[in-house]
């Protein structure tokens, strides 16, 4: 069955620390995954997908299919990146989604 | 408007009650999604809706949900007989199938349901 695994409810930084927010995908054939993102009272919205190997907002994701996973990076948190993120895995067109990981980035 | 609409933005209902949610996606999108998200969980699918193709249903949890879309325009997702356990944010989500960024879906507000 397809699953994305997000294993951390909360992730708690300082700003100017590293991110690092964990995502491993269970899934038969190439996948296509994906980083959306929830900031305080504004709507789910993509933040990048593997496929275009982007960094958006200082953000990176590998694609690592040996690990299974898709762990998003940021080498200097800053305190507008605290947000729900949640990472997803596409399906025959429909999207799964992990459990989401919040992110807080202290000052 | 310019975004994906949902409707009511909140409903508190008795147990047993049917309830009925309304999602306006973006003009010319031909995909739309629903996705169920209780407290402190993360996104469960629930039905997708892809032009005229018939929908994948597999994320219903029970004959008591179900969901219309008319072409691809106004779809409603119908909770019979609720339950307490129903009690979530309700997001729809329209996507433009062969789009330049695949996999970009666009999200409504959602509407929170309180079954009591």
């Amino acid at each position: 069955a397809q699953r994305v695994t997000q294993p951390e409810k909360l992730l708690s930084v300082f700003k100017g620390a590293p991110v690092e927010l964990k995502c491993n995908y269970s899934y038969s054939g190439s996948p296509e995954l994906f980083w959306y993102v929830q900031y305080s009272r504004q709507r789910l919205q993509l933040l990048l997908r593997h496929i275009s190997r982007e960094s958006i907002k200082g953000f990176t994701a590998d694609l690592n299919k040996g690990e299974t996973s898709f762990h998003l990076k940021k080498p200097f948190a800053q305190e507008e990146d605290s947000a729900m993120y949640y990472c997803a895995l596409s399906n025959t067109g429909k999207l799964i989604f992990g459990q989401g990981t919040t992110l807080q980035v202290k000052p | 408007g310019a975004g994906v609409s949902q409707s009511p933005s909140n409903k508190v209902t008795e147990k047993g009650k049917d309830v009925e949610l309304r999602c306006d996606p973006i003009s010319g999108h031909t995909a739309l999604y629903w996705y169920r998200q209780r407290l402190g969980q993360g996104l469960e699918f629930l039905i997708y809706f892809q032009g005229n193709s018939a929908p994948d249903k597999s994320g219903l949890p029970s004959d008591r949900f179900s969901a219309e879309r008319t072409g691809e325009s106004v779809s409603t997702l119908t909770i019979q007989r609720t339950q307490q356990e129903d009690s979530a944010v309700y997001l729809c989500a329209s996507s433009l199938v062969g789009s330049a960024k695949p996999g970009e879906l666009f999200f409504g507000e959602g509407s929170r349901l309180t079954v009591l």
